[in-house]
């Protein structure tokens, strides 16, 4: 059975003060690994894909990698507009376009 | 580009009336479109995987009758919760796959709030 583990459940960061979140995975055949930052109220909004281990991928102040086992996204100087629920979903080859979501991890960062 | 719409936005109805969510994918035709649900500081759960032109696919626990599925276009799914209660309240999200080979990521809708009376 896939799963998907994230980690922590909630996080609170000064602005500035970097940190990472982890995403830890089982599954079989990983056919790709995403990141999703979600407000509340709204739907998902979609960050980065992951296919490969060793693969990294940024955008501002967000970086993405990703291992066999786990992915970690990195959050450099975060500032007060980044407080969000952080998503990570995996999808396996053998279950079709289905994603296996983790709980998310809620990012709260104060001024 | 890969903007997903949804409408309406939130919904408010009476218990035992019908409620159609409509999901559109506005830049992009989308082979395969997702509905979930998502309960308060809880992650998505997916309930049916819908593919243009065919039935939906429900997840284990999801009621077909009640929750109706139409995928009529390549940018145009819908949701019909019939004879809604309120335990149907929720946070309904959809999510489309755009239709390129070796590409997986899917774009999600802004969701639509159903509060049942």
């Amino acid at each position: 059975e896939d799963q998907v583990t994230q980690s922590p459940e909630a996080l609170r960061l000064q602005e500035g003060e970097s940190s990472s979140l982890n995403c830890s995975y089982t599954v079989s055949g990983l056919r790709g690994l995403f990141w999703y930052r979600q407000d509340p109220g709204k739907g998902p909004e979609f960050l980065f894909t992951l296919y490969s281990a060793g693969e990294e991928k940024e955008k501002e102040r967000l970086k993405a990698t990703l291992t066999k086992k786990e992915s970690f996204l990195h959050i450099t100087a975060p500032k007060p507009e980044d407080s969000a629920t952080y998503l990570c979903a995996v999808q396996a080859g053998h279950a079709g376009n289905m994603l296996t979501f983790g709980g998310g991890t809620r990012l709260m960062v104060k001024p | 580009g890969a903007v997903v719409s949804q409408h309406p936005s939130w919904v408010i109805c009476k218990s035992g009336t019908s409620v159609k969510i409509e999901c559109r994918s506005l830049d992009f035709q989308a082979t395969t479109m997702f509905w979930y649900r998502q309960f308060p500081k809880q992650s998505l759960m997916l309930m049916a995987t819908s593919n243009e032109g065919s039935k939906a696919t429900y997840e284990q626990g999801v009621e077909k009758d009640k929750f109706l599925i139409n995928h009529a276009s390549l940018t145009l799914s819908t949701l019909t919760v019939t004879s809604a209660h309120p335990e149907d309240s929720s946070f309904y999200i959809c999510s489309a796959r755009i239709g390129l080979a070796n590409t997986y990521e899917q774009y999600f809708g802004p969701g639509t709030r159903l509060t049942v009376t």
